[in-house]
């Protein structure tokens, strides 16, 4: 299947840091990509749409000056959580679709830990 | 909107044995139906998927069937093993022009007992 790279894998950051998490998609172009949370033992929770040269599409209740989402190329979306609390302490998960295949190839997965 | 409920949450089965899981869907408009099993720690990956326009598919030891009049489709897996130990999620989807975006099951850990 389609190769999703998450960077970084794990991050633990003091309180009131920004925190950058990459997803590319490694052997396609992807002009969407999506970003999760997952809590422990919880489903995904779809937060936003990431839409390559246009702004991202936001989840009810996911404030968008919070997490901040660039998608500047075909194969590179960024989430930046800005100034993080330890609320925001959880497991971040980007996916990316196959053109014409609407078939999610999702990324490892990045464990923020906010201190 | 689509709604996606999944049973059950645990399942604990003797390896050798088999393990059935079950979701059902609300939007009858939802024709794409993946699954994914996910490590602790890690993504999901994708195991297998389903079209509307079929009503079984299988790959090895894991199928997956649809009824659409029921709406409702069900994971497959057989002669577990320990390697089968994992969270396994369901998904719905209404592929229409670039929509992509999936609605998910709440997860069932699966445990398989040697």
């Amino acid at each position: 299947g389609a190769v999703v790279s998450q960077h970084p894998s794990r991050v633990i950051c003091k309180s009131g840091t920004s925190v950058k998490i990459e997803c590319r998609s490694l052997d396609f172009q992807a002009t969407t990509m999506f970003w999760y949370r997952q809590f422990p033992k919880q489903s995904l929770m779809l937060m936003a749409t990431s839409n390559e040269g246009s702004k991202a599409t936001y989840e009810q209740g996911v404030e968008k000056d919070k997490f901040l989402i660039n998608h500047a190329s075909l194969t590179l979306s960024t989430l930046t959580v800005t100034s993080a609390h330890p609320e925001d302490s959880s497991f971040y998960i980007c996916s990316a679709p196959t053109g014409g295949r609407n078939i999610q190839y999702f990324g490892a997965g990045t464990r923020l830990s906010v201190l | 909107g689509e709604n996606v409920e999944q049973h059950p949450s645990t399942l604990s089965v003797q390896e050798g044995d088999s393990a059935v899981i079950k979701c059902t869907y609300s939007d009858s408009a939802s024709n794409y139906f993946p699954w994914y099993k996910q490590e602790l720690g890690k993504g999901p990956q994708l195991i297998i998927d389903i079209r509307s326009n079929v009503g079984e598919k299988k790959d090895q030891r894991i199928a997956v069937t649809l009824n659409k009049t029921a709406k409702h489709f069900s994971l497959h897996i057989t002669e577990t093993q320990p390697e089968d130990s994992a969270v396994y999620f369901c998904a719905a989807s209404r592929v229409a022009d670039s929509n992509y975006q999936l609605i998910w099951g709440a997860g069932t850990k699966l445990i398989i007992k040697p």
